[in-house]
C-alpha cells in the first residue's frame, strides 16, 4: 500500500457525459501527479500539482482539468468524453519536488 | 524518436533465471532514473531508484545507469514467479517539475 488513496476504482459512463476523479496523496506529500495509462499510449504524464498551484503541463487534453485543493487532495475533471478517453488514470504523490513518486491504484474509466 | 526506449518484450523466463530489463534514452538532462513494477490493474510501485552512473544494488534487484551510453537496466536475480509483472523504466530531468517520462513497459513472466 503506497499510501495513496483513488477514489472511485472503476467509473462507467457514457461519450459526452463528465466525470470526476478523486485522489488523496500520502500524508506528507505536497505534489500530486495525474497520469493517464492506455494500451496503445502506455504511461502518460498529464498534469502536476504543488500546494495548490498548478507546476506542470504534459498530455492532458482542453477537455481534462484538475486542481488540488487546500488540504492537498486532488480531483481531475474530464469532461465530453469520448470513447478513446477510456483508461486507467494514475495519481501519483510525492514530498514537494521530490523524485520519487508513489502511485495509487488508480481508476478504471470506460466510456461507453 | 521516443525520450525514452523499452525493450517490449514479452519476455518469459525459468523460474531462477537472471533477467535483464533494458531502456536507452536520448536526452542527456536526464537525472534521475526509476524501475517501476506494475502488476495487472494494479498501480506502478516504485523498485529502485538512482541518480549516478553505476550499480545499486537491493537485494535480488540491481540498477545500472550508463549515462555516457544513455543506457539502463534491472537486473533480477533468482527470478521468482512473484515477480512476473510489467517493468517500466522511468526517468526524471532537472527543472521545477519531476514528471516521470516513461518506457512503455516490459512483461515478464516468470514460470515456475
Amino acid at each position: 500500500d503506497s499510501g495513496v488513496t483513488q477514489t472511485p476504482k472503476h467509473l462507467i459512463t457514457a461519450t459526452g457525459q463528465r466525470v470526476t476523479l478523486r485522489c488523496s496523496p500520502r500524508s506528507g506529500d505536497l505534489s500530486v501527479y495525474w497520469y493517464q495509462q492506455s494500451l496503445d499510449q502506455g504511461l502518460q504524464f498529464l498534469i502536476q500539482y504543488y500546494n495548490g498551484e498548478e507546476r506542470a503541463k504534459g498530455n492532458i487534453l482542453e477537455r481534462f482539468s484538475a486542481q488540488q485543493f487546500p488540504d492537498l487532495h486532488s480531483e481531475l475533471n474530464l469532461s465530453s468524453l469520448e470513447l478513446g478517453d477510456s483508461a486507467l488514470y494514475f495519481c501519483a504523490s510525492s514530498v514537494d519536488s521530490g523524485e520519487t513518486q508513489y502511485f495509487g491504484p488508480g481508476t478504471r474509466l470506460l466510456v461507453l | 524518436q521516443k525520450e525514452v526506449e523499452q525493450d517490449p518484450g514479452p519476455l518469459s523466463v525459468p523460474e531462477g533465471a537472471i533477467v535483464s530489463l533494458n531502456c536507452t534514452y536520448s536526452n542527456s538532462a536526464f537525472q534521475y532514473f526509476m524501475w517501476y513494477r506494475q502488476y495487472s490493474r494494479k498501480g506502478p510501485e516504485l523498485l529502485m531508484y538512482t541518480y549516478s552512473s553505476g550499480n545499486k544494488e537491493d537485494g535480488r534487484f540491481t540498477a545500472q545507469v550508463d549515462k555516457s551510453s544513455k543506457y539502463i537496466s534491472l537486473f533480477i536475480r533468482d527470478s521468482q514467479p512473484s515477480d512476473s509483472a510489467t517493468y517500466l523504466c522511468a526517468l526524471v530531468g532537472g527543472g521545477a517539475t519531476n514528471k516521470l517520462i516513461f518506457g512503455t513497459g516490459t512483461l515478464l513472466a516468470v514460470q515456475p
